[in-house]
C-alpha cells in the first residue's frame, strides 16, 4: 500500500493567515492526489483533485500543487469556516489511501 | 445536485454481517463514468477506503478487507450496497458512501460527492 504522510498533524492559525499543509506519498502517484475538508460530525467534502484542480463551488482561496511524491494544500487567507480537519488521498493505485489528517484550529 | 444517503442497521452483533445501502439521487448509477465507493472512519480516527463498484458488477476491494467485503448494485432502485461479513468491534465506524468520477482521459476516478455517513456499532 502507498503510505500518505501529512504534516503538520495540527496547527493553530488566525483568520487571514496563509496556511500550508503538506502531503508526501511513499512512492510516486503522478498527480492523482485529492484533498478533503472534514468538519466535526460531518462527511468529508471534496476540495481538490488531480493535485491542483478545484472541485466546483470550492472557494478560490484554496489551492493545491505538487506531483510525484510531494504535494501541498494552501489556504491563502484563512476564513472562519475553514477551521476543520484536512485529509489528502492518493487514488493512483489500489488500495486508495488517505493521509492521517491535519487539524486546523483557531489561534 | 448529486445526493447520496446511507441506510442500514446501526447495531450489528459480532460475527454477523454488516449490510448497508446507499441511495443515489441526481445521477444515474448506470453511468459508465461513475464509480460507487465506500469509506469508513472509526471514531476519532482517519479514513479508510473499503472499495468501489462500477459498470454494475466490476469491483475493487481493499485487500485488508477483501475476503469479507461484497458490493453490489441495484440499477432499478439506483442504489448500491455493502456487505461486510464476520464483523468485530474493530469494524465499528461511520460508514460513508461516495461517488467517484472519471474524467474520461485515462485518469483514475476521484471522489466528488459523499453521503452524510451512518454510524454502525458492532456489539453484543
Amino acid at each position: 500500500d502507498i503510505q500518505m504522510t501529512q504534516s503538520p498533524s495540527s496547527l493553530s492559525a488566525s483568520v487571514g493567515d496563509r496556511v500550508t499543509i503538506t502531503c508526501r506519498a511513499s512512492q510516486g502517484i503522478n498527480n492523482h492526489l485529492a484533498w478533503f475538508q472534514q468538519k466535526p460530525g460531518k462527511a468529508p467534502k471534496s476540495l481538490i483533485y488531480s493535485a491542483s484542480s478545484l472541485q466546483s463551488g470550492v472557494p478560490s482561496h484554496f489551492s493545491g500543487s505538487g506531483s510525484g511524491t510531494d504535494f501541498t494544500l494552501t489556504i491563502s487567507s484563512l476564513q472562519p469556516e475553514d477551521f476543520a480537519t484536512y485529509y489528502c488521498q492518493q487514488y493512483n493505485s489500489y488500495p486508495l489511501t488517505f493521509g492521517g489528517g491535519t487539524k486546523v484550529e483557531i489561534k | 445536485q448529486v445526493q447520496l444517503q446511507e441506510s442500514g442497521p446501526e447495531l450489528v452483533k459480532p460475527s454477523q454481517t454488516l449490510s448497508l445501502t446507499c441511495t443515489v439521487s441526481g445521477a444515474s448509477i448506470s453511468n459508465v463514468n461513475h464509480y460507487w465507493s465506500w469509506v469508513r472512519q472509526p471514531a476519532g480516527k482517519g479514513l479508510e477506503w473499503i472499495g468501489r463498484i462500477w459498470a454494475s458488477d466490476s469491483t475493487n476491494y481493499n485487500p485488508s478487507l477483501n475476503s469479507r467485503v461484497t458490493m453490489s448494485v441495484d440499477t432499478s432502485k439506483n442504489q448500491f450496497s455493502l456487505k461486510l461479513t464476520s464483523v468485530t468491534a474493530a469494524d465499528t465506524a461511520v460508514y460513508y458512501c461516495a461517488r467517484e468520477i472519471s474524467d474520461g482521459n485515462f485518469n483514475p476516478p476521484h471522489s466528488d460527492f459523499w453521503g452524510q455517513g451512518t454510524l454502525v456499532t458492532v456489539s453484543s
